[in-house]
């Protein structure tokens, strides 16, 4: 079946300074999506990719999806202690369900 | 507003006990999902259903039942044939397939703890 990977699992970073999280799939992907979880919160969907080489911005949030659309990262620039959370990457082939990595947790100290 | 409820936020369980945990949505979804989240996981596919009186399982449904009777209601039951319950449980309701590319949006959860 389909697998997501992610990396890293975890992440430190010193306030100020930037982040990236990795997405890998075993299979060419229809879209994908990127979702936040705070500590003790429920995900929350930031964005969903579709096209080969798409590239989307969400203020300090860099998003890109890969030409084989086989992959995807998510940079953050200049984390705030309010990027604190867990970082999920889920993908899907056609009209299938997400199948989601497993995660990267990010900790910003200040 | 609209979103997603789930209830209890906590539930307890005692061996050998059924237990159901509801989900509602005035989303107005056509599909509706069950994950279960254990920590360094990710989420794990248990159920989904993308119309009434309809459903599928996912990847780990073993031990689970749901029912889709009504468009706005998913609730999950964790039977006793589910060896390892303790988890934190998320539902999530998006568009039908086809019908726009939004995201899933979900529930704030309910932990269930076996005691």
């Amino acid at each position: 079946g389909q697998q997501v990977m992610q990396i890293p699992q975890y992440q430190h970073v010193q306030e100020g300074e930037d982040f990236t999280t990795y997405c890998n799939s075993s299979t060419t992907l229809s879209n994908i999506q990127w979702y936040k979880q705070r500590p003790g919160g429920h995900p929350v969907f930031l964005i969903q990719l579709v096209k080969s080489g798409e590239v989307k911005k969400q203020k300090r949030l860099t998003f890109q999806f890969g030409e084989a659309k086989k992959n995807s990262s998510l940079h953050i620039t200049a984390t705030q202690t309010t990027d604190v959370g867990t970082y999920f990457c889920a993908g899907s082939s056609g009209y299938s369900t997400l199948t989601f990595g497993k995660g990267t947790m990010l900790l910003v100290s200040p | 507003d609209g979103g997603i409820t789930q209830s209890p936020k906590y539930l307890f369980r005692k061996e050998g006990q059924n237990v159901t945990l509801s989900c509602e949505q005035n989303l107005n979804h056509d599909a509706m999902y069950w994950y279960r989240q254990d920590p360094g996981q990710g989420l794990r596919l248990i159920y989904y259903s993308q119309i009434v009186n309809d459903f599928q399982k996912g990847d780990i449904a073993e031990g689970y039942s749901v029912s889709r009777e009504k468009k706005e209601s998913f609730p999950l039951t964790v039977t006793s044939a589910q060896k390892n319950p303790t988890a934190f449980y998320l539902c999530a309701s998006r568009l039908a397939p086809g019908q726009g590319s939004y995201g899933y949006t979900f529930g704030s959860g309910t932990r269930l703890t076996v005691v």
